[in-house]
């Protein structure tokens, strides 16, 4: 399994402003992928992230809200733009695993004020 | 439309006896599932998986099974004990081609000593 760290762990933003989450793993990875929780929801899928490519982004999600970066095979972030409240969810980074398991960061709590 | 459900949001169970969480899913084309678990203030662990060929998996304590033409599937953990109590999450891995897991919305499990 992979060791996955975040940063920040908890943020509290003002509207309009925007915030970049960084997603550590200690092996090298292909795919790592960004989820989103917002309260009382299930975990969806914002995109995926290859090394060297453009993020893939699922319905709903697009690039200008939720830019990623993946210059290596150990970092991604995911920045959040132009912030409102409706933007306060749990985000987490996640990694595949041997047999399509899915390993996760402890995830970035970001309120929105 | 919320695809994979888990319609109980919370369960207690004693010590020692058998928790059962459920799941049900709606897409019958899908066909591998997994179960995560997720403490406070931690990202969601992997559990126990199961593919669409078999209907019962066993891990320790853990034992998920799969009912295809219900499509439903449940985690039975026994026998319970405090540690347990977390936010347990079914997944079902979409048949779109692509690594996206389709997340319920979680059952709050809590064991009492």
């Amino acid at each position: 399994s992979a060791v996955i760290s975040q940063k920040p762990s908890r943020d509290i933003c003002q509207r309009g402003t925007s915030l970049t989450i960084q997603c550590q793993v200690d092996s090298q990875v292909t795919m790592m992928f960004w989820y989103r929780q917002q309260p009382g929801q299930s975990l969806t899928l914002i995109a995926t992230a290859n090394q060297g490519s453009e993020a893939t982004y699922e319905s709903g999600f697009v690039i200008d809200k939720f830019p990623i970066s993946r210059p290596n095979l150990t970092f991604s972030t995911l920045t959040v733009s132009n912030m409102s409240p409706e933007d306060s969810s749990i985000y987490l980074c996640s990694v595949e695993g041997t047999f399509g398991e899915q390993y996760f960061g402890p995830g970035t709590r970001l309120t929105v004020t | 439309d919320q695809q994979v459900k888990q319609n109980s949001p919370s369960l207690s169970v004693q010590e020692g006896r058998i928790s059962i969480l459920n799941c049900d899913y709606t897409n019958s084309m899908f066909d591998y599932f997994l179960w995560y678990k997720k403490y406070p203030a931690e990202g969601p662990t992997f559990l126990i998986s199961i593919s669409s060929i078999k209907d019962k998996n066993e891990d320790g304590r853990f034992t998920v099974f799969l009912n295809k033409s219900a499509k439903h599937l449940s985690l039975h953990i026994v026998p319970s004990q405090p540690g347990d109590s977390a936010v347990y999450f079914c997944a079902a891995l979409s048949p779109s081609g692509t690594y996206k897991y389709i997340f319920g919305t979680g059952t709050r499990l809590k064991v009492l000593a």
